[in-house]
């Protein structure tokens, strides 16, 4: 079966960049996308089709892609970005979605 | 603007039953594919099932494939999971979330109900 893979944390001072990577299978075939989640918040979606941002969502936040990883980064990191940050994608059938197992940001 | 708001959650023993709802609102519901995703306490994301636009295409995780039954009412533009014997594990707050076919995945979630399966 298709997993997604996220280190379980990352931790990054205000300003600096955060990168944080996302590895499976499934990314050579599907598009990722990556989610930020707030204590008690719906997850909120930051990228889709690998690197497009929706609108609203401010230009600090980039990903990319390539071959069995995907990269979600966070450049100028401030405070409130601190959050849980989840992958997803689908399996090489498109029947069953993926979320990786989630990376909590502190920002230091 | 877009809204998704979930309901029927609640405490239930294992083996019990609940009907899951999610009302939408603010955009033309039968044109989006949904989704249920779920979070178990202090865990990540599961996603649990898919609902096609028009409600003839289904999938379900395996972890409860047999027991929950997605379906929509487009007339009433509302979502629905069916949740029969529940155990401990499905334990989690449910969201549903909406997608288009534009490979845009799931731009919309709604904030939650929170099931709870415990005796």
């Amino acid at each position: 079966s298709y997993e997604l893979t996220q280190p379980p944390s990352v931790s990054v001072s205000p300003g600096q960049t955060a990168k944080i990577t996302c590895s499976g299978d499934a990314l050579t075939k599907q598009y990722g996308y990556w989610f930020q989640q707030k204590p008690g918040q719906a997850p909120v979606q930051l990228i889709y089709k690998d690197n497009e941002r929706p609108s609203g969502i401010p230009e600090r936040f980039s990903a990319s892609s390539s071959g069995t990883t995907g990269t979600l980064t966070i450049s100028g990191v401030q405070a409130e970005d601190e959050a849980d940050y989840y992958c997803q994608s689908a399996d090489i059938s498109g029947t069953h979605w993926l979320f990786g197992g989630g990376t909590k940001l502190t920002v230091l | 603007q877009v809204q998704l708001v979930e309901s029927g959650g609640g405490l239930v023993k294992p083996g019990g039953s609940l009907r899951l709802s999610c009302a939408a609102s603010g955009f033309t519901f039968s044109d989006y594919y949904m989704s249920w995703i779920r979070q178990a306490p202090g865990k990540g994301l599961e996603w649990v099932s898919y609902i096609s636009s028009s409600g003839n295409i289904i999938y379900y995780a395996d972890s409860v494939k047999g027991r929950f039954t997605i379906s929509r009412d487009n007339a009433k533009n509302t979502l629905f999971l069916q949740t029969n014997s529940l155990r401990a594990e499905d334990t989690a707050v449910y969201y549903c979330a909406r997608g288009y076919y534009d490979s845009s995945g799931f731009n919309y979630w709604g904030q939650g109900t929170l099931v709870t399966v415990s005796s």
